[in-house]
């Protein structure tokens, strides 16, 4: 199993570009998770969805979207980049609820100017 | 609200020595926490997770971890440093039956030979 999968790895956009930052997990899993990690914040919760065709807001949704047509894929997507999307976005994924662990991808690291 | 606090976002020890580091949780109700660990460039690993079973909690690598409800905390620890061990660490919480993680912002743990 390669896991959860993430691309790009970097990225580098100008402000009031658009882009689909991918994810892709094999294991079957039903829930999958989008999160930003800036330096000293932890990670924070953008979107996430239980399974396919539902998903939902987490803790910053603002200038992101998401869909989830298939049980393996959870694009993101940043419609209007704005510097304050600068971040590394992480991927997860988990069995069922959150007394699974969630298994993370190796992130995308995002610079908008 | 749930949250989670980690107390010193950095912290140093030589190589054979006690690690610990610290996590201190809010929950109105009995929570479910966890341990992960960032290695540099790459995405979370789960060390370990309490999920109300032993209060005990032995992760890999050697680390554990206590749940102390009188205290709100959950406490990590390891008797002896290793130089592979430097990394940074988060500790997070979720309510029982939700799929959500809400991470504290992290400690980056050095080891000095």
């Amino acid at each position: 199993n390669a896991g959860v999968t993430q691309t790009p790895k970097f990225r580098i956009l100008k402000i009031g570009q658009s882009m689909t930052l991918q994810c892709a997990q094999d294991m079957n899993h039903n829930y999958m998770y989008w999160y930003r990690q800036d330096p000293g914040m932890g990670l924070k919760l953008i979107y996430y969805s239980v399974g396919a065709g539902i998903t939902d807001k987490g803790e910053v949704p603002n200038g992101y979207n998401v869909s989830r047509s298939t049980t393996e894929d959870f694009p993101l997507r940043l419609e209007l980049a704005a510097p304050s999307q600068t971040s590394v976005y992480f991927c997860a994924s988990s069995l069922t609820a959150s007394s699974y662990e969630q298994y993370f991808g190796p992130g995308t690291r995002l610079t908008v100017t | 609200a749930q949250s989670v606090t980690q107390l010193g976002s950095h912290v140093s020890v030589s190589e054979g020595a006690l690690v610990l580091l610290r996590c201190n949780y809010s929950s109105s109700v009995p929570p479910y926490l966890f341990w992960y660990v960032q290695y540099p460039n790459q995405g979370l690993q789960l060390l370990l997770k309490y999920t109300s079973a032993a209060t005990l909690v032995k992760g890999i690598n050697g680390f554990e971890a206590e749940f102390k409800k009188s205290e709100t905390s959950f406490h990590l620890t390891k008797p002896s440093a290793h130089m592979s061990d430097a990394a940074e660490y988060f500790c997070a919480v979720s309510l029982r039956a939700t799929n959500k993680l809400i991470f504290g912002t992290g400690t980056l743990l050095a080891v000095q030979p």
